[in-house]
């Protein structure tokens, strides 16, 4: 199995671009996480999604951002307009849990640096 | 709600010496308990997982962690500390049928000669 695959590995870009992270998570998982790392704030949940279904973008720093999950093997995160602050190590996560509710916990991804200048 | 606390920011330990890292979780349910670690410029990976069996659990790398219900606490040991072991570790908790993780803010341990 190659793991959850993030791509690109790093991105610079110029404030005002739009910025769109990809992610494919492993076969069979139901569960897709998007997380924001920084020295200031740690791991961030922004989104998660279940069966390509969004649940809970409660984290969603603002409407620059959306997520989407086109099917079970794809998923994107976009900020438009992107912000110097946007600067951060983004991860996305993948997860199953078993029929009676095992918590098996996540794999994530290698993680994309993006640097907004 | 679920919540973690993992105390020290930093631990800095000599090789060949104890490891313990603090974490101590809040649940309203019966929990479920990780321990992850970040080399630097990688994601997180998973050492070792609690899901109601065993209370002493067994890691990879050497390290286990024990779940304390009455202390609510699930610590990470590992008896002998290796230079390859300087990393960041995250504590993290969930539930059953709930695949959410609440993430602690992370211990940076660092191990020097």
């Amino acid at each position: 199995d190659a793991g959850v695959i993030q791509s690109p590995r790093h991105e610079v870009t110029e404030m005002g671009q739009e910025v769109t992270l990809r992610c494919k998570p492993i076969s069979g998982h139901d569960y897709l996480f998007w997380y924001r790392q920084t020295m200031m704030r740690g791991l961030e949940l922004l989104i998660y999604f279940n069966n390509n279904v969004p649940i809970d973008d409660s984290g969603m720093p603002e409407d620059r951002f959306s997520a989407k999950m086109p099917n079970a093997s794809f998923s994107t995160l976009k900020i438009q307009p992107s912000e110097p602050r946007d600067s951060a190590v983004y991860f996305c996560a993948s997860s199953s849990h078993s029929r009676s509710g095992d918590n098996y916990g996540y794999t994530f991804g290698s993680g994309t640096r993006l640097t907004v200048v | 709600a679920q919540s973690v606390t993992q105390l020290g920011s930093h631990v800095s330990v000599s090789e060949g010496a104890l490891v313990l890292l603090r974490c101590n979780y809040s649940s309203s349910v019966p929990p479920y308990l990780f321990w992850y670690v970040q080399y630097p410029n990688q994601g997180l990976q998973l050492l070792l997982k609690y899901t109601s069996a065993a209370t002493l659990v067994k890691g990879i790398n050497g390290f286990e962690a024990e779940f304390k219900k009455s202390e609510t606490s699930f610590h990470l040991t590992k008896p002998s500390a290796h230079m390859s072991d300087a990393a960041e570790y995250f504590c993290a908790v969930g539930s059953g049928g709930y695949n959410k993780l609440i993430f602690g803010a992370g211990t940076r341990l660092a191990v020097h000669p």
